[in-house]
């Protein structure tokens, strides 16, 4: 079967570095996607990795390694608004995405 | 451009009722999506636009479930005779058409369903 595996929950501190790890299972690869969801909105998109290294974007930087299945996203000088749900999602070989269920990151002051 | 709009926000119905949601997805946007999310969990896909031809369906879909996008632009996802197991928010997501195979979603504020 296909899986994607997040934490469930993950706590740290305004100004600190957290980092949210995903790996991965599934039939084929296609890229991977990190997206931010706040509570009761629409996930917005973070970054998309299809070969291996490390994508910096701002604040937010996103890792990939095919070959161990994993990836991370990194959020750096954090800030009370980055409270929110981390949503790793793989496209497989159909080109379709799977979804985790999502990482709760909590920023504490 | 506003981004992907959904209608209603909130929708509580008994069981055994039908409903409808509407989605109008950013206007230069050939495809579109409808995924469902519980609660602690990520979108669960469940049907696929392009253009107005429907390309793609969840297995895990029931008959219960239609969705239509008639005129290529907006479109709606009906649930017929609700059960308290569809209690979820439903999502829908848009992307532009590209050489890319993938694209990023562009995705509504959902309509979150409550079957009582």
């Amino acid at each position: 079967g296909q899986n994607i595996d997040q934490p469930t929950e993950m706590t740290a501190t305004e100004g600190a570095i957290v980092q949210i790890n995903c790996t991965y299972q599934t039939s084929g690869f296609n890229g991977l996607f990190w997206y931010q969801q706040h509570a009761g909105e629409a996930p917005t998109f973070l970054s998309y990795n299809v070969l291996d290294g490390l994508e910096e974007k701002g604040r937010f930087s996103s890792f990939l390694s095919r070959s161990k299945g994993y990836s991370y996203l990194l959020l750096k000088e954090l800030q009370m608004k980055d409270s929110a749900s981390y949503l790793c999602a793989v496209s497989d070989s159909n080109y379709q995405l799977i979804w985790g269920a999502g990482t709760k990151l909590i920023i504490k002051p | 451009d506003t981004g992907v709009s959904q209608n209603p926000r909130h929708k509580i119905t008994k069981r055994g009722q039908n409903v409808t949601f509407r989605c109008d997805p950013i206007s230069e946007h050939n495809r579109l999506y409808w995924y469902r999310q519980t609660l602690g969990q990520g979108p669960e896909f469940l049907t696929y636009f392009q253009n107005e031809a429907q390309l793609e369906k969840s297995r895990l879909l029931s008959d219960r479930f239609s969705a239509e996008r008639p005129k290529g632009s907006f479109s709606t996802l009906e649930i017929q005779r609700t059960e308290q197991g569809d209690s979820a928010m439903y999502l829908c997501a848009s992307s532009p058409e590209s050489d890319l195979p993938n694209e990023k979603l562009f995705f509504g504020s959902g309509t979150q369903l409550s079957v009582l």
